[in-house]
């Protein structure tokens, strides 16, 4: 079985700019969940969609924004870039959320580097 | 507002020695919590996590947590540290609702195992 694919692995943007990263959830999850990771704030949770709707939303701006496809594909949008917005994004896709049990574990893709310039 | 503290950035043992990570929650009732390793320059595991009652959860290699309530942690450890568990560890954090996927997450403890 395939895992969680981010595309593009990495990305350079200047400021102003707009950003799409891509993730590809594991076949058969529903839910996926976007993270950002910064050396200063470290872990933190953007979002999470389940059947094409946002179930959770963490406190960023509205620069931020996302979606889901039909196939659970998901896509986030970050808008006007700013050089804080420089991390590593994270996407991970569960069955049905992190609430289940034992077995609804959660699967992490690799990443994408967001450089912003 | 929920939070989590993770006690010392860096956590140091040798090989073969127990691997101790402390983690203590702030909530207002028992949450979810969760263990997640981040090996260098990879992605994030979901170690384990307590989303019901068994208090002692056993997750993937060989590692555990136990959630007690009465001292709100949820410390990690490991009998028999192996070179293999040298990472990056994240205790995390959310409310009891039907995703639990608004997690907050601790600083960090960076584990490094010496032979």
């Amino acid at each position: 079985k395939a895992g969680v694919t981010q595309t593009p692995r990495y990305l350079i943007k200047t400021r102003g700019q707009q950003v799409t990263l891509s993730c590809s959830p594991i076949s058969g999850h529903r839910s996926v969940s976007w993270y950002q990771q910064t050396p200063g704030q470290g872990l933190q949770f953007l979002f999470e969609y389940f059947s094409e709707t946002q179930r959770n939303k963490g406190n960023f701006p509205g620069r931020f924004s996302g979606r889901q496809f039909s196939n659970s594909r998901s896509e986030m949008n970050v808008s006007t870039l700013e050089l804080g917005d420089s991390a590593l994004y994270l996407c991970a896709s569960t069955p049905e959320g992190l609430a289940g049990g034992s077995t609804d574990t959660q699967y992490f893709g690799p990443g994408t580097r967001l450089t912003v310039l | 507002a929920q939070s989590v503290t993770q006690l010392g950035s860096h956590v140091s043992v040798s090989e073969g020695a127990l691997v101790l990570l402390r983690c203590n929650y702030s909530s207002s009732v028992p949450p979810y919590l969760f263990w997640y390793v981040q090996y260098p320059n990879q992605g994030l595991q979901l170690l384990l996590k307590y989303t019901s009652a068994a208090t002692l959860v056993k997750g993937i290699n060989g590692f555990e947590a136990e959630f007690k309530k009465s001292e709100t942690s949820f410390h990690l450890t490991k009998p028999s540290a192996h070179m293999s568990d040298a990472a990056e560890y994240f205790c995390a954090v959310s409310d009891r609702d039907s995703s639990a996927s608004k997690i907050i997450f601790g600083s960090g403890t960076r584990l490094s195992i010496r032979p």
